[in-house]
This record gives C-alpha cells, sequence and structure tokens, in this order.
C-alpha cells in the first residue's frame, strides 16, 4: 500500500466548477499535511498547509480528518489558471522536512 | 523565499556514464533536499545532504550509485553514476530551513539516458 494514495484524474471541469480531491494516508502518526501544486514541467510550489480544524485560502479550503487519516481539498469556482496537478503531501517527521509525495491528481479546467 | 538554481536544466547521457548535478541556494538553509520525479509519477525522496557529513538516504538509494556533496549551507551536488536508461527522470533539489516556513523546490535537472 502507498503511503499516500490520490485519485490521478483527469478532472476535466468547466470554469466555475466547484471540485474535490481526496488523498488517504497509511501512517496514523503523521503529523504535517500539505497541498502542493505543479504545473507542467516545474517544480512542486506549496499551496497550502491542511490544520487539524480546516483552513480556508480564498477560493481553496482543506481538510483534515485524522481518524480517517483523510485529506481533501476544495476549488471552488474554478479558473483556467487551476489547471495543474494537485500533490497530497505528509511529513511523518513534523516540520517540512522529508515529505512524502502523493502521485498527484490533474485538474483541467475548460472554457 | 529562496531561489534556487540547478544546474544543467537537462542532458541526455550515454548510459555507463555519470552526471553530477549542481544546486544552489541564495541564502543559508538548514536542510537541503534530493529528490527524483520519474516520467508520470510523484517525488521520492532520495536523500538529505547534511553539511559536513554524509547524507543520509532513504530506503532504496545508496551512495555508490547517488553521491552527494554538501560543503556549506549554499550548495549541494548529486551524481548520478553508472547511468542506465532507467535513471531517466527528473531530479530536484529542496531546501528549508534558514527561517523559511516551507520546503521550496529548485526547477529541476531533467535527464535522458540512452
Amino acid at each position: 500500500r502507498k503511503e499516500v494514495e490520490q485519485d490521478p484524474g483527469p478532472f476535466n471541469v468547466p470554469e466555475g466548477a466547484t471540485v474535490a480531491f481526496n488523498c488517504t494516508y497509511s501512517n496514523s502518526a503523521s503529523q504535517s499535511f500539505f497541498w502542493y501544486r505543479q504545473d507542467c514541467r516545474k517544480e512542486p510550489k506549496l499551496l497550502m498547509s491542511v490544520y487539524s480544524s480546516g483552513n480556508e485560502d480564498g477560493r481553496f479550503t482543506a481538510q483534515l480528518n485524522r481518524a480517517s487519516q483523510y485529506i481533501s481539498l476544495l476549488i471552488r469556482d474554478s479558473k483556467l489558471s487551476d489547471s495543474a496537478t494537485y500533490l497530497c503531501v505528509v511529513n511523518n517527521a513534523g516540520g517540512y522536512n522529508k515529505l512524502i509525495f502523493g502521485a498527484g491528481t490533474r485538474l483541467a479546467v475548460h472554457p | 523565499s529562496a531561489v534556487i538554481s540547478q544546474k544543467p536544466s537537462r542532458d541526455i547521457c550515454q548510459r555507463g556514464t555519470s552526471l553530477t548535478i549542481q544546486c544552489q541556494v541564495d541564502s543559508q538553509v538548514t536542510m537541503m533536499f534530493w529528490y527524483r520525479q520519474q516520467p508520470g509519477q510523484s517525488l521520492t525522496l532520495i536523500a538529505t545532504a547534511n553539511q559536513g557529513s554524509e547524507a543520509t538516504y532513504e530506503s532504496g538509494f545508496v551512495i555508490d550509485k547517488f553521491p552527494i556533496s554538501r560543503p556549506n549551507l549554499t550548495f549541494s551536488t548529486l551524481t548520478v553514476s553508472n547511468m542506465s536508461p532507467e535513471d531517466s527522470s527528473i531530479y530536484l533539489c529542496s531546501v528549508v530551513g534558514g527561517g523559511l516556513t516551507e520546503q521550496f523546490f529548485g526547477p529541476g535537472t531533467r535527464l535522458t539516458v540512452l
């Protein structure tokens, strides 16, 4: 079983749609959680950290369910510029080092 | 944020040869890492580059195949030794620490082994 599992997609949605990505992790001792975004042929960049109470950043909302070992990312009012691969990332050591990446979920937003 | 550069940005190499990838950061950082991203897959951590001591390798990666140097707090190299086509991948360095609140990635080195 992979440590971090994601639906690979692709998710093809029209502009303005709401889309949700899910992720599960296998290590119950995982301490930190993140969503990274990776554009085609570019390096990953941090989109947002995920906190136990859930957190929102503009059109993006992240949720964490430690009991189910489940992380989600909700994107509202999708833009063309949201098209990318979204990587679910966990850290078993705490902090920002030794990140474990999911395989990513591809999102394509069309006009 | 941190500005990270990698050299070369891409290379095409013959099997059996070795390639050294350089990673330069514009500020002193505590931790530097090397990742591999194989075609169509996500990132896998190769090792943590330790300043002044041997790198710490993850399961499945060994020093003879991926020797790493880190002479100071802003620079590291990764060598891919005795290359085979299976080593074709993107290699990325990343940094954290020195006041940074997230892990930043370099632009990557795209390696093709024929």
